[in-house]
């Protein structure tokens, strides 16, 4: 099945801790993307790569770090410094980034801070 | 940042009935309107979308409706269902890259 896997479904991490988020895609896309999700805030981005070895910084970047080394792989590591990391993370994926290519998304990580 | 305002943020419906929800955004170089539907504890789904060189686009018992020069769009659901009761976002993408620009999200209730 082609599609998008974020891991793990729920995440507690203590304050000062450093924690990464898994997000692989097999549906051979060029970009993806990490989403926060905040109850009444919508959908907003925090980081995006629209190709393999690159990124930029989406609304929200602060406290997070990401990587892209593989093209189906994107992890998102929300780091101490992000002050209120307590949310639901979505990662999606499209097609080349100049279309009109639907983002798929994940099933999404519940992180909660202890 | 270019936003895109989203309303009602909750919205009830007698099964039956159209459920309307809709947006509104400042950016002028916004190309592509897409809906995404999204069910408690998963992630959202493309629902339908829209290009601004058209004012409508219907795609079973949902409809876009697009008005270019009031920079507003809208979702109509007609006879709505139980099994539409979710989370509905609008966003909005510039021409210069991929990025969504989503709203606030609308959380509808469809009654039996």
């Amino acid at each position: 099945d082609g599609g998008i896997t974020q891991s793990p479904k729920y995440l507690f991490r203590k304050e000062g801790q450093n924690v990464t988020l898994s997000c692989e895609q097999n549906l051979n896309h060029d970009a993806m993307y990490w989403y926060r999700q905040d109850p009444g805030q919508g959908l907003r981005l925090i980081y995006y790569s629209q190709i393999v070895n690159d990124f930029q910084k989406g609304d929200i970047a602060e406290g997070y770090s990401v990587s892209r080394e593989k093209k189906e792989s994107f992890p998102l590591t929300v780091t101490s410094a992000q002050k209120n990391p307590t949310a639901f993370y979505l990662c999606a994926s499209s097609m080349a980034p100049r279309s009109y290519n639907e983002q798929f998304f994940g099933p999404g990580t519940r992180l909660t801070v202890l | 940042q270019q936003q895109v305002k989203q309303s009602p943020q909750s919205l009830i419906v007698q099964k039956g009935g159209i459920s309307i929800i809709n947006c509104a955004y400042e950016n002028t170089a916004f190309d592509y309107f897409p809906w995404y539907q999204q069910f408690p504890g998963k992630g959202p789904a493309l629902l339908i979308a829209i290009r601004p060189d058209v004012s409508e686009k219907k795609e079973g018992r949902f409809t876009i409706s697009f008005n270019k020069s009031a920079k507003q769009f809208s979702l109509h659901i007609m006879d709505s269902q139980p099994g539409d009761s979710a989370t509905y976002f609008c966003a909005a993408r510039g021409t210069s890259g991929s990025r969504l620009t989503f709203g606030e999200g609308t959380q509808l209730t469809v009654n039996p």
